[in-house]
């Protein structure tokens, strides 16, 4: 079946980069996504990638895909403390009607 | 440009009570509409989507339902709620046309005691 996995929880230094990873099981998938939940809020949808390709960069932002692998990532440059967050990745799936397959979250702490 | 309103923000509410969230959008036509459930601690399960009026496909079968009066309107109910009703519900909408991402409200958290 569809599933989505992330390590629940990522702690750095205000300044270093950070690197969120990510596995999906849908080869079928057409798109990635990346979102970030600030507390109490909704997801906020951050960037998101094509499965034909294998980079994407957005300002501080960098996407990588390995379709092989099925392994998605995103890297946050100059991490700041407006960055904690929880940071959800998304397949697009198989089912249609974009229905996104969502892991868990991973819970990003930056500290000074 | 787009926008999705959901309210209320937080709901307390008794077992054994009747539930009513909305959720509507502006900006666009015949969007699809999805309900998304957010447990403590994990992630986002998708419980109803919508591509149409009156059009509603439920994912999980549970205790609730969804109605979608309007084009751009989406309502999430119970007639009795369970404690495990509790959860942070969200409403989010994509366009209707090819693969595209979802785009969030704010969330409504409900307790149910």
């Amino acid at each position: 079946g569809e599933d989505v996995e992330q390590s629940l929880f990522l702690s750095v230094r205000e300044g270093d980069s950070s690197v969120i990873n990510c596995t999906y099981t849908d080869s079928s998938s057409t798109y990635l996504y990346w979102y970030k939940q600030e507390p109490g809020a909704g997801l906020q949808l951050l960037t998101y990638i094509f499965s034909n390709m294998d980079m994407k960069q957005d300002q501080r932002l960098t996407v990588l895909l390995n379709k092989k692998d099925k392994h998605l990532s995103l890297r946050i440059a100059d991490t700041q403390t407006g960055d904690s967050a929880i940071y959800f990745c998304a397949e697009s799936g198989s089912g249609g009607y974009n229905k996104l397959i969502f892991g868990a979250g991973t819970r990003l702490a930056v500290h000074p | 440009s787009q926008t999705i309103h959901q309210w209320p923000a937080t709901l307390v509410q008794p077992v054994g009570s009747p539930l009513s969230l909305e959720c509507t959008v502006e900006g666009t036509s015949n969007p699809n509409l999805y309900w998304y459930r957010q447990a403590a601690g994990r992630g986002l399960q998708l419980l109803f989507y919508s591509v149409g009026i009156g059009q509603i496909s439920s994912e999980v079968p549970q205790n609730l339902s969804a109605s979608r009066p309007q084009d751009r309107q989406f309502i999430l109910s119970s007639k009795k709620l369970l404690l495990s009703d509790s959860g942070f519900y969200l409403c989010a909408w994509s366009t209707g046309q090819g693969p595209s991402p979802l785009h969030f409200g704010n969330g409504t958290r409900l307790t149910v005691t």
